[in-house]
């Protein structure tokens, strides 16, 4: 069953922009999972934020958490070229063991 | 620190053969999870592997099947493939439950 849902679908930007995307979920959390996909290849972990933080950063990246709304989001700060990929989040099962992936956004970050 | 390391990279089946796809976790991690990737979509769970036991399942057919390794490694198994198992099949290592996990590149299996 699908957990995630990240918004929007797909995102077209220029470099030096930021990029805002969304993720809910259906049902309560321990923690909640952001990653990148290159091209169809593998899963690069980009942060992990629990259910009792409110926001977390890590380089460009900004992570928040709304428990009560079910949602988080992630921004890319100051985009580049290199960002275009496709990101995922993942939150765990209620048996805290598989993590449960939307279809992810699509960025594309132009120069 | 490799990583974590799936082998091979690129697979061509024909329906109804059997297929072998291969994980090393990362180092210090103990638990493999296995995940299939349809194009388009996101990853979904097969299964895991803590202590060469599996600890829980996804909903996926018992053609799907598993094991893990003394030194953690773990292994995939698909029998009769068919059309549609072609994926790209993901494993990812973590050392406990509710942490990081790391995946590799990757796996693509093509069934034709």
């Amino acid at each position: 069953s699908q957990q995630g849902e990240e918004d929007p679908q797909a995102l077209s930007i220029q470099e030096g922009e930021n990029a805002t995307m969304n993720c809910s979920y259906k049902t309560s959390i321990n923690n909640l999972q952001w990653y990148r996909q290159n091209s169809g290849r593998g899963l690069v972990h980009l942060i992990l934020i629990r259910s009792n933080e409110r926001e977390k950063h890590s380089g460009r990246l900004r992570v928040t958490l709304d428990t009560s709304k079910k949602s988080s989001s992630l921004l890319i700060t100051a985009s580049r070229a290199a960002d275009t990929a496709s990101y995922f989040c993942a939150t765990d099962d209620q048996a805290g063991t598989a993590l449960i992936f939307g279809k992810g956004t699509t960025l594309s970050v132009s120069s | 620190d490799a990583g974590v390391t799936q082998s091979p990279t690129h697979l061509i089946k024909t329906r109804g053969q059997q297929v072998t796809l291969r994980c090393s976790p990362k180092s210090g991690h103990d638990t493999v999870s296995w995940y299939q990737q349809a194009l388009g979509q996101g990853p979904q769970f097969i299964f895991q592997y803590y202590e060469e036991e599996e600890r829980q399942r996804g909903n996926f057919p018992d053609r799907f099947s598993g094991h893990q390794f003394p030194n953690y490694s773990s292994e995939l198994n698909v029998n009769a493939l068919l059309l549609g198992d072609s994926a790209l099949y993901l494993c990812a290592s973590s050392w406990e439950e509710n942490t990081e996990a790391f995946f590799g590149q990757g796996t693509r299996l093509t069934v034709v």
